[in-house]
């Protein structure tokens, strides 16, 4: 089935320090979405992205649609404590027989030391 | 709107019982999403809806598993019975056109 690999697993880093986390695929999306997730709570939104080759900014947090369309980053700069969390990159398929369809990686767990 | 409302927030039940989950998906949203996260398998996408119909049910784990959307503002997903190994917490989550936004969740442990 249709899977998105998310690395890495696991992050911990000093605040103050910049933080990369990507996703792939196999299959080939219309959307990349990146949530975070607080503990005891639901993944909340951080970024959208729409189109091949898209950038967009939301604060620290950048985000960057793969040309090729099967791929996503996202990165946050000047880590601060209150950025710990799961962070989830999210894709919508093409095709079809998948409109609508949204499955998530397997998530980046970020520590921050103060 | 208050966003996507799952009920309960926990619920604690015995192996073999039936349990129901509850969603009111945000206002206006035609596509309606059940999730499971686990430690082990992350979110794993369940069952999802576009204008009340089930489009992919392949997640569904197994047939103790049904979900239902009788309108636009309510769905149900069922587990009967139930089991220890279904504990996880259980996400409902809508859309309009790509963003989805998710509920709370409902913790469920079985016993």
């Amino acid at each position: 089935g249709q899977q998105l690999n998310q690395s890495p697993q696991s992050m911990f880093i000093q605040e103050g320090e910049d933080v990369s986390m990507n996703c792939t695929s196999s299959s080939i999306f219309n959307t990349w979405l990146w949530y975070k997730q607080d503990p005891g709570e639901g993944p909340v939104l951080l970024i959208a992205l729409y189109k091949a080759g898209e950038l967009t900014s939301n604060g620290r947090l950048t985000a960057q649609f793969g040309i090729t369309r099967k791929d996503s980053f996202l990165n946050i700069s000047a880590s601060i404590p209150s950025d710990v969390g799961i962070y989830f990159c999210a894709g919508q398929l093409r095709g079809s027989s998948n409109t609508g369809k949204l499955i998530f990686g397997q998530g980046t767990t970020l520590q921050v030391k103060p | 709107d208050a966003g996507v409302i799952q009920s309960p927030r926990h619920e604690v039940t015995e192996m073999g019982q039936e349990v129901t989950l509850r969603c009111k998906p945000i206002s206006g949203h035609d596509y309606l999403f059940w999730y499971r996260q686990t430690m082990m398998r992350g979110l794993e996408l369940l069952i999802y809806f576009n204008n009340n119909v089930p489009i992919d049910d392949s997640g569904m784990p197994e047939d103790r598993f049904s979900a239902k959307m009788p309108n636009a503002s309510f769905s149900t997903l069922k587990i009967q019975p139930s089991e220890p190994r279904d504990s996880a917490v259980y996400f409902c989550a809508s859309t309009l056109n790509t963003e989805a936004f998710f509920g709370q969740g409902t913790r469920l442990t079985v016993v």
